[in-house]
């Protein structure tokens, strides 16, 4: 198993270009999250989803949106890069059943500079 | 809002001394987890602990969790260089929340 799977890796972006970065996992799993981390900040939660065709917001969803139109995908959208999205991105996944209640997964991160 | 806080926030040890991280929380959760992260890498699962339970151990790991001081912590025994990482906590909230809210984190180095 891949696990799970961000792309792309790294990248830069002008102020108020778009890009969409993609989480994929091959678990099954039913919850999916993004969050972004910072220097001195800690992961916080950007938005999450709690199986296929749903989504929440998080601590910080402003200039994000997301999509979960197949159970093992889940999207993060920026529609106007700011730099203060400069920040490196991580998607998780949860099996969302008891037994392992909130065991988070983590994929690899994505390195996104907004200059 | 941050709901875990480790302390201290960065340690630095020898090979084979032991780690001590401590972690507090504000509000009642059901699990407290433990996460750690190598340079450049995502955040990988150590250990998880039931608001019932007040230790648990995984191999060099030991666990302890204290509900009624909202705090738990976690013992790295023989500490290896490959133990360099950070180290964050993370709850979620009593009633049940499929979030968790993770610490800052803590920088541990192991010097060989």
């Amino acid at each position: 198993n891949a696990g799970v799977t961000q792309t792309p890796k790294f990248r830069v972006l002008k102020t108020g270009q778009s890009m969409t970065l993609l989480c994929a996992q091959d678990m099954n799993h039913e919850y999916m999250y993004w969050y972004r981390q910072d220097p001195g900040m800690g992961l916080r939660l950007i938005h999450y989803s709690v199986g296929e065709g749903t989504t929440a917001k998080g601590e910080v969803p402003d200039g994000y949106n997301v999509s979960r139109l197949k159970k093992q995908n889940f999207l993060l959208g920026l529609e106007s890069a700011a730099p203060s999205q400069t920040s490196v991105y991580f998607c998780a996944s949860s099996p969302g059943t008891s037994g392992s209640w909130y065991e988070q997964y983590f994929g690899p991160g994505t390195r996104l500079t907004v200059t | 809002s941050q709901q875990g806080e480790e302390d201290p926030q960065a340690l630095s040890i020898q090979e084979g001394e032991n780690a001590t991280m401590n972690c507090s929380y504000k509000t009642s959760i059901n699990n407290l987890q433990w996460y750690r992260q190598n340079s450049g890498r995502g955040l990988v699962h150590l250990i998880l602990i039931r608001s019932n339970e007040r230790e648990k151990h995984s191999g060099r790991l030991r666990v302890t969790l204290d509900t009624s001081k909202k705090s738990s912590s976690l013992l790295i025994t023989a500490s290896r260089a490959a133990d360099t990482a950070s180290y964050f906590c993370a709850t979620d909230k009593w009633g049940g929340s499929e979030k968790l809210v993770f610490g800052k984190g803590m920088k541990l180095t192991v010097n060989p």
